[in-house]
């Protein structure tokens, strides 16, 4: 059975830092990309960032361009995203996703809030 | 980066009701698009990929239709377990953009 954790959720300051962690099980994790996706509070799916199964491909949504970093270790099965200069803006739940040619499992979700 | 676009952003039907949900495109994303139904507290849940195949184990009365910009998600006969929010989603280029939902509620 495909499984995904999410964790390392919390609450934080406004321009603090968080590492979002997603354990994988019960597929081959490295074969596959993964994404995240968040969704604030009452609103709609945004995704987040994209990661190729090999880590030698990847993508940001504007909106956290070069204040996230997604990242992947295949010997751990386990997908990270690193989030530094938080905003109001970025308290959502965030989800992983395996990636295939669509988001065919996810995670349970992991709330992020940022505020002071 | 394509703009997808759901209508209505919200329905009441009743159990046993035909519902029909559509996703425009702002250009052409052949047929990837994917819709997912979504229960409060729950994580989205892929319903229908490539327009209209259907994701393994989910009930025959959600199909799906359309290619190019128009696309339509269709419960035959709406049950009880079937309130929930819809998004559609195109995977033709990156950013993976969503619609803004669909809530169907109940009449």
């Amino acid at each position: 059975e495909v499984q995904l954790v999410e964790s390392g959720g919390g609450l934080v300051q406004p321009g603090g830092s968080l590492r979002l962690s997603c354990a994988a099980s019960g597929f081959t994790f490295s074969s596959y990309s993964m994404n995240w996706v968040r969704q604030a509070p009452g609103k709609g799916l945004e995704w987040v960032s994209y990661i190729s199964s090999g880590s030698s491909t990847i993508y940001y949504a504007d909106s956290v361009k070069g204040r996230f970093t997604i990242s992947r270790d295949n010997a751990k099965n386990s997908l990270y995203l690193q989030m530094n200069s938080l905003r109001d803006e970025d308290t959502a739940v965030y989800y992983c996703a395996r990636a295939t040619q669509n988001f065919d499992y996810w995670g349970q979700g992991t709330l992020v809030t940022v505020s002071s | 980066d394509i703009q997808m676009t759901q209508s209505p952003s919200s329905l009441s039907a009743s159990v046993g009701d035909r519902v029909t949900i559509t996703c425009r495109a702002s250009q052409s994303v052949n047929s990837y698009l994917n819709w997912y139904q979504q229960k409060p507290g729950k994580a989205p849940k892929l319903l229908i990929y490539a327009a209209s195949s259907l994701q393994s184990g989910v009930p025959s009365r959600f199909s799906g239709s359309g290619s190019g910009t128009d696309f339509t998600l269709t419960i035959s006969s709406l049950q009880p377990e079937d309130f929930a929010t819809y998004y559609c989603q195109q995977s033709y280029n990156t950013p993976r953009t969503f619609g803004q939902g669909t809530k169907v509620e109940i009449k």
